[in-house]
Protein backbone atom coordinates (compact mmCIF):
# COMPACT_ATOMS: atom_id res chain seq x y z
CA UNK A 1 0.00 0.00 0.00
CA UNK A 2 0.85 3.91 -0.13
CA UNK A 3 2.83 5.47 2.03
CA UNK A 4 2.26 8.20 4.42
CA UNK A 5 4.47 9.58 6.64
CA UNK A 6 4.04 11.77 9.55
CA UNK A 7 6.28 13.76 11.53
CA UNK A 8 7.41 13.74 14.58
CA UNK A 9 6.32 11.19 16.41
CA UNK A 10 6.52 12.41 19.61
CA UNK A 11 6.83 16.11 20.77
CA UNK A 12 6.73 17.81 24.35
CA UNK A 13 5.69 21.65 24.45
CA UNK A 14 5.21 24.55 26.69
CA UNK A 15 1.91 25.81 26.96
CA UNK A 16 1.58 29.15 25.05
CA UNK A 17 3.90 27.48 22.03
CA UNK A 18 2.80 26.53 18.51
CA UNK A 19 3.77 22.89 17.45
CA UNK A 20 3.74 22.17 13.82
CA UNK A 21 2.78 18.83 12.48
CA UNK A 22 4.05 17.29 8.74
CA UNK A 23 1.68 14.87 7.01
CA UNK A 24 3.80 13.58 3.65
CA UNK A 25 2.64 11.04 1.06
CA UNK A 26 5.41 9.90 0.06
CA UNK A 27 4.89 7.73 -3.41
CA UNK A 28 2.02 9.23 -4.20
CA UNK A 29 -0.35 12.61 -4.65
CA UNK A 30 -2.75 13.33 -2.53
CA UNK A 31 -5.25 15.79 -3.18
CA UNK A 32 -6.91 15.48 0.30
CA UNK A 33 -5.63 14.91 3.41
CA UNK A 34 -8.02 14.61 6.51
CA UNK A 35 -6.74 15.12 9.93
CA UNK A 36 -8.07 13.46 13.51
CA UNK A 37 -7.54 14.14 17.22
CA UNK A 38 -8.15 10.57 18.88
CA UNK A 39 -8.50 10.58 22.96
CA UNK A 40 -7.54 7.77 25.11
CA UNK A 41 -9.68 4.41 24.09
CA UNK A 42 -11.68 6.21 21.70
CA UNK A 43 -12.26 6.10 18.05
CA UNK A 44 -10.72 8.81 15.37
CA UNK A 45 -12.46 12.20 15.81
CA UNK A 46 -12.25 13.88 12.42
CA UNK A 47 -11.04 17.66 12.87
CA UNK A 48 -10.88 18.84 9.19
CA UNK A 49 -10.33 18.01 5.06
CA UNK A 50 -7.13 19.65 3.95
CA UNK A 51 -7.55 20.27 -0.10
CA UNK A 52 -4.50 21.18 -1.64
CA UNK A 53 -4.43 24.90 -2.53
CA UNK A 54 -7.40 25.86 -1.10
CA UNK A 55 -8.52 26.35 2.72
CA UNK A 56 -8.82 23.56 4.88
CA UNK A 57 -12.68 22.49 5.39
CA UNK A 58 -13.00 22.47 9.42
CA UNK A 59 -15.60 19.98 11.43
CA UNK A 60 -17.87 21.61 14.11
CA UNK A 61 -16.42 22.81 16.96
CA UNK A 62 -12.82 22.73 15.86
CA UNK A 63 -11.01 25.82 16.02
CA UNK A 64 -9.88 26.59 12.91
CA UNK A 65 -7.43 29.94 14.63
CA UNK A 66 -6.01 27.25 16.82
CA UNK A 67 -5.40 24.11 14.39
CA UNK A 68 -3.96 25.76 11.27
CA UNK A 69 -3.92 23.33 8.44
CA UNK A 70 -1.47 24.11 5.16
CA UNK A 71 -1.71 22.09 2.23
CA UNK A 72 0.70 23.72 -0.13
CA UNK A 73 1.53 20.67 -2.19
CA UNK A 74 0.29 17.69 -3.36
CA UNK A 75 2.16 15.42 -1.20
CA UNK A 76 2.87 17.38 1.98
CA UNK A 77 0.23 18.58 4.51
CA UNK A 78 0.79 20.73 7.72
CA UNK A 79 -1.50 20.65 10.81
CA UNK A 80 0.02 23.54 13.21
CA UNK A 81 -1.39 23.73 17.24
CA UNK A 82 -1.36 27.70 18.14
CA UNK A 83 -0.61 28.64 21.37
CA UNK A 84 -1.24 25.29 23.06
CA UNK A 85 -2.50 24.42 25.85
CA UNK A 86 -2.82 21.29 28.28
CA UNK A 87 -5.91 20.52 26.75
CA UNK A 88 -4.70 19.96 23.40
CA UNK A 89 -3.00 16.98 23.95
CA UNK A 90 -3.65 14.31 22.64
CA UNK A 91 -3.28 12.14 19.45
CA UNK A 92 -2.84 13.56 16.54
CA UNK A 93 -3.46 10.99 13.30
CA UNK A 94 -3.82 12.33 9.27
CA UNK A 95 -4.24 10.34 6.32
CA UNK A 96 -4.34 10.62 2.65
CA UNK A 97 -5.60 8.68 -0.19
CA UNK A 98 -7.77 8.33 -3.61
CA UNK A 99 -11.27 9.25 -3.67
CA UNK A 100 -12.22 5.98 -4.09
CA UNK A 101 -10.03 3.92 -1.94
CA UNK A 102 -8.64 2.70 1.59
CA UNK A 103 -6.92 5.47 3.55
CA UNK A 104 -3.67 5.19 4.49
CA UNK A 105 -2.85 6.82 7.98
CA UNK A 106 0.50 8.07 9.22
CA UNK A 107 2.32 6.74 12.26
CA UNK A 108 0.47 9.53 14.30
CA UNK A 109 1.96 12.19 16.62
CA UNK A 110 1.25 12.32 20.60
CA UNK A 111 1.61 15.69 21.82
CA UNK A 112 1.85 16.58 25.07
CA UNK A 113 1.75 20.50 26.72
CA UNK A 114 3.13 21.22 29.60
CA UNK B 1 -25.54 11.68 8.26
CA UNK B 2 -24.29 8.11 8.03
CA UNK B 3 -23.13 6.43 11.82
CA UNK B 4 -21.13 3.51 12.47
CA UNK B 5 -22.25 1.33 15.12
CA UNK B 6 -19.85 -1.10 16.68
CA UNK B 7 -21.70 -3.03 19.86
CA UNK B 8 -18.78 -5.00 21.67
CA UNK B 9 -16.09 -2.83 23.02
CA UNK B 10 -14.29 -5.76 24.07
CA UNK B 11 -14.14 -9.39 22.79
CA UNK B 12 -11.66 -12.10 23.75
CA UNK B 13 -10.63 -14.99 21.84
CA UNK B 14 -8.57 -18.00 22.59
CA UNK B 15 -5.46 -18.74 20.28
CA UNK B 16 -6.14 -20.35 16.94
CA UNK B 17 -10.12 -19.99 17.64
CA UNK B 18 -12.54 -17.64 15.06
CA UNK B 19 -14.29 -14.46 16.21
CA UNK B 20 -16.27 -12.67 14.65
CA UNK B 21 -17.21 -8.68 15.41
CA UNK B 22 -19.76 -6.69 14.79
CA UNK B 23 -20.99 -3.71 12.60
CA UNK B 24 -23.96 -1.84 11.48
CA UNK B 25 -24.42 1.33 9.53
CA UNK B 26 -26.50 3.41 8.70
CA UNK B 27 -26.72 5.39 5.40
CA UNK B 28 -29.17 6.37 2.62
CA UNK B 29 -26.79 5.87 0.14
CA UNK B 30 -26.34 2.96 -2.80
CA UNK B 31 -22.54 2.94 -3.40
CA UNK B 32 -20.40 3.55 -0.47
CA UNK B 33 -17.01 1.89 0.82
CA UNK B 34 -16.50 -0.05 3.78
CA UNK B 35 -13.55 -0.83 5.70
CA UNK B 36 -12.06 -2.79 8.73
CA UNK B 37 -9.11 -1.22 10.22
CA UNK B 38 -6.53 -2.54 12.99
CA UNK B 39 -4.83 -0.42 15.50
CA UNK B 40 -2.21 -2.16 17.74
CA UNK B 41 -0.63 -0.79 20.51
CA UNK B 42 1.91 1.17 18.54
CA UNK B 43 -1.59 3.03 17.62
CA UNK B 44 -0.53 2.57 13.79
CA UNK B 45 -3.87 2.18 11.93
CA UNK B 46 -3.93 -0.74 9.48
CA UNK B 47 -6.07 -1.22 6.69
CA UNK B 48 -7.41 -5.06 7.05
CA UNK B 49 -9.70 -5.27 4.73
CA UNK B 50 -12.07 -3.44 2.26
CA UNK B 51 -15.73 -3.89 0.99
CA UNK B 52 -17.50 -2.54 -2.02
CA UNK B 53 -20.96 -1.64 -1.43
CA UNK B 54 -21.94 -2.80 -5.12
CA UNK B 55 -20.11 -6.28 -4.79
CA UNK B 56 -22.14 -8.86 -3.42
CA UNK B 57 -18.83 -10.77 -2.95
CA UNK B 58 -17.99 -10.90 0.60
CA UNK B 59 -14.59 -9.88 0.54
CA UNK B 60 -11.59 -12.13 1.91
CA UNK B 61 -8.01 -11.61 2.94
CA UNK B 62 -6.27 -14.76 4.36
CA UNK B 63 -7.73 -15.35 7.62
CA UNK B 64 -9.93 -12.44 7.39
CA UNK B 65 -13.48 -12.29 5.95
CA UNK B 66 -16.34 -10.10 6.29
CA UNK B 67 -19.80 -10.77 6.13
CA UNK B 68 -21.92 -8.02 3.91
CA UNK B 69 -25.15 -7.76 4.56
CA UNK B 70 -26.34 -4.74 2.38
CA UNK B 71 -30.33 -4.86 3.22
CA UNK B 72 -29.35 -5.31 6.99
CA UNK B 73 -26.76 -2.68 6.57
CA UNK B 74 -24.00 -4.76 8.31
CA UNK B 75 -20.49 -5.40 7.87
CA UNK B 76 -19.10 -7.79 10.43
CA UNK B 77 -15.60 -9.40 10.32
CA UNK B 78 -14.43 -12.75 10.98
CA UNK B 79 -10.94 -13.45 11.97
CA UNK B 80 -10.31 -17.21 11.76
CA UNK B 81 -6.71 -19.03 13.67
CA UNK B 82 -6.73 -16.01 15.96
CA UNK B 83 -3.13 -15.15 16.78
CA UNK B 84 -1.60 -13.05 19.36
CA UNK B 85 -0.52 -10.52 16.72
CA UNK B 86 -4.10 -9.91 16.28
CA UNK B 87 -4.92 -8.06 20.12
CA UNK B 88 -5.58 -4.57 19.15
CA UNK B 89 -8.63 -1.95 18.65
CA UNK B 90 -10.87 -2.58 15.32
CA UNK B 91 -12.40 -0.10 13.76
CA UNK B 92 -15.15 -0.16 11.18
CA UNK B 93 -15.52 2.53 8.70
CA UNK B 94 -17.57 3.74 6.43
CA UNK B 95 -17.28 6.37 3.51
CA UNK B 96 -18.55 7.70 0.19
CA UNK B 97 -16.88 8.19 -2.69
CA UNK B 98 -14.76 11.31 -2.44
CA UNK B 99 -15.79 11.74 1.26
CA UNK B 100 -14.28 11.49 4.85
CA UNK B 101 -14.45 8.24 6.89
CA UNK B 102 -16.89 7.15 9.56
CA UNK B 103 -14.95 5.30 12.34
CA UNK B 104 -17.27 3.56 14.58
CA UNK B 105 -16.56 3.52 18.32
CA UNK B 106 -14.09 0.22 18.01
CA UNK B 107 -13.51 -3.16 19.80
CA UNK B 108 -10.70 -4.42 21.31
CA UNK B 109 -9.70 -7.46 20.65
CA UNK B 110 -7.67 -9.69 23.43
CA UNK B 111 -6.56 -13.19 22.15
CA UNK B 112 -5.99 -15.45 24.97
CA UNK B 113 -2.82 -17.92 24.46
Amino acid sequence: GAVVSQHPSRVICKSGTSVKIECRSLDFQATTMFWYRQFPKQSLMLMATSNEGSKATYEQGVEKDKFLINHASLTLSTLTVTSAHPEDSSFYICSAGTPEAEAFFGQGTRLTVV
Amino acid sequence: AQTVTQSQPEMSVQEAETVTLSCTYDTSESDYYLFWYKQPPSRQMILVIRQEAYKQQNATENRFSVNFQKAAKSFSLKISDSQLGDAAMYFCAYRNYGQNFVFGPGTRLSVLP
